[in-house]
């Protein structure tokens, strides 16, 4: 079955620390990957997302996340955390060649606690 | 510009009672879509919408219904509510063109069915 896996519940980290939120996949093909934050009481907002090309991608609020192809992940990254972080994290992957919505998969999402 | 928003914020229903479930976008997407979020699970499809009139099953469709009359409104319809689904229910828009589009989020609506 294809599916997500975010494998921690809660990540802790100290702030101005660097920080890395783990997301694997196991999909047939070449996934498009996407990051989403949620903060409390609010929907989810886009952070970044691997389509093609370099492996590293950028995305808002100095976030980052690198592609791995060989080893299936899409981990989120930041060099420097900020409290503002403090925020729950969706990794996604939609599959490719399907126009149809139904192939979008979250994952069970990550808690960030950045601690001052 | 408003982007995604969802009407209303909270609400606590009776087993058995209906409602519905109102997600308005300004941003011109073809796409649109109703998730629920529940703890430790994720976001679930529920449906989907490709276009104005038309509307797809996502993962946990059961005891959902949706209309997409209009392209800018998409509505989500529970006729007999079961505590089954007390939940949070996202709307989300996205471009239509490709796979590859990120989607835009409303402020969520919780659900309490007593």
């Amino acid at each position: 079955a294809q599916s997500v896996a975010q494998p921690e519940d809660q990540v802790n980290v100290a702030e101005g620390n660097p920080l890395t939120v783990k997301c694997t996949y196991s999909v047939s093909g070449n996934p498009y990957l996407f990051w989403y934050v949620q903060y409390p009481n609010r929907g989810l907002q886009f952070l970044l997302k691997y389509i093609t090309g370099d492996n590293l991608v950028k995305g808002s609020y100095g976030f980052e996340a690198e592609f791995n192809k060989s080893q299936t992940s899409f981990h989120l990254k930041k060099p420097s955390a900020l409290v503002s972080d403090s925020a729950l994290y969706f990794c996604a992957v939609r599959l490719p060649g399907y126009s149809s919505a139904s192939k979008i998969i979250f994952g069970s999402g990550t808690r960030l606690s950045i601690r001052p | 510009n408003a982007g995604v928003t969802q009407t209303p914020k909270f609400r606590v229903l009776k087993t058995g009672q209906s409602m519905t479930l109102l997600c308005a976008q300004d941003m011109n997407h073809e796409y649109m879509y109703w998730y629920r979020q529940d703890p430790g699970m994720g976001l679930r499809l529920i449906h989907y919408s490709v276009g104005e009139g038309t509307t797809a099953k996502g993962e946990v469709p059961d005891g959902y219904n949706v209309s997409r009359l209009k392209k800018q409104n998409f509505l989500l319809g529970l006729e007999s509510a079961a505590p089954s689904q007390t939940s949070v229910y996202f709307c989300a828009s996205s471009y239509s063109q490709g796979d590859y589009n990120e989607q835009f989020f409303g402020p969520g609506t919780r659900l309490t069915v007593l």
